[in-house]
């Protein structure tokens, strides 16, 4: 089971990216990557999820590495409201069960 | 995204008594729903995985026989406490995908507090 290592917390400038790390050295070929983030007191909120190939909504995009080992979350313009904990998951066992880390806690200041 | 709504959001309850708590996917067939409970400043962990119409999957530590969990239709969990007791108050999430390798989506979360 591929686990995911995050930094514990960020600063980013209202305005600018926030680019958000990811290791999961582990992941296997057809396992996915998937990113929340949960605002203090809320129920987690799906961003964005991919396989191999980048990704891009309208949250978020995801630059996952050609050998899967690592992926970036960018917010490509933070606001106050994205202050929150990001998690990067990959969904384990047959049931993909989505486990939650310790996430990084980014926090946008003006 | 899809929608996945929690009752009651917030629950006050004596200690003894059982709380139950609903998961409901509006707009979507969820044929997986998993359940967490949060700690204060602690990530969210898994209790338990639930596929409709089947029992469900327990994780390690967790009591089945005190969180009971029931998925009898493709849109409806739902988790009670049983025997509530104080060291039990947390904040408690349901989870609903439709199918594998989809995305799940979070209800907003049922705080539970045992007096």
């Amino acid at each position: 089971d591929a686990k995911t290592t995050q930094p514990p917390s960020m600063d980013c400038a209202e305005g600018r990216a926030a680019n958000l790390p990811c290791n999961h050295s582990t992941i296997s070929g057809n396992e996915y990557v998937y990113w929340y983030r949960q605002i203090h007191s809320q129920g987690p909120q799906y961003i964005i999820h991919g396989l191999k190939n980048n990704e891009t909504n309208e949250m978020a995009s995801l630059i996952i590495t050609e050998d899967r080992k690592s992926s970036t979350l960018i917010l490509p313009h933070a606001t106050l409201r994205d202050t929150a904990v990001y998690y990067c998951i990959v969904p384990t066992g047959t049931a993909s069960k989505l486990t939650f880390g310790t996430g990084t806690r980014l926090q946008v200041t003006l | 995204g899809a929608v996945v709504s929690q009752h009651p959001s917030w629950v006050i309850c004596k200690s003894g008594t059982s709380v139950k708590i609903e998961c409901r996917s509006l707009d979507f067939q969820a044929t997986t729903m998993f359940w967490y409970r949060q700690f204060p400043k602690q990530s969210l962990m898994l209790m338990a995985t639930s596929n409709e119409g089947s029992k469900a999957t327990y994780e390690q530590g967790v009591e089945k026989d005190k969180f009971l969990i029931n998925h009898a239709s493709l849109t409806l969990s739902t988790l009670t406490v049983t025997s509530a007791h104080p060291e039990d108050s947390s904040f408690y999430i349901c989870s609903a995908r439709h199918f594998l390798n989809t995305e799940a989506f979070f209800g907003q979360g049922t705080r539970l507090t045992v007096v």
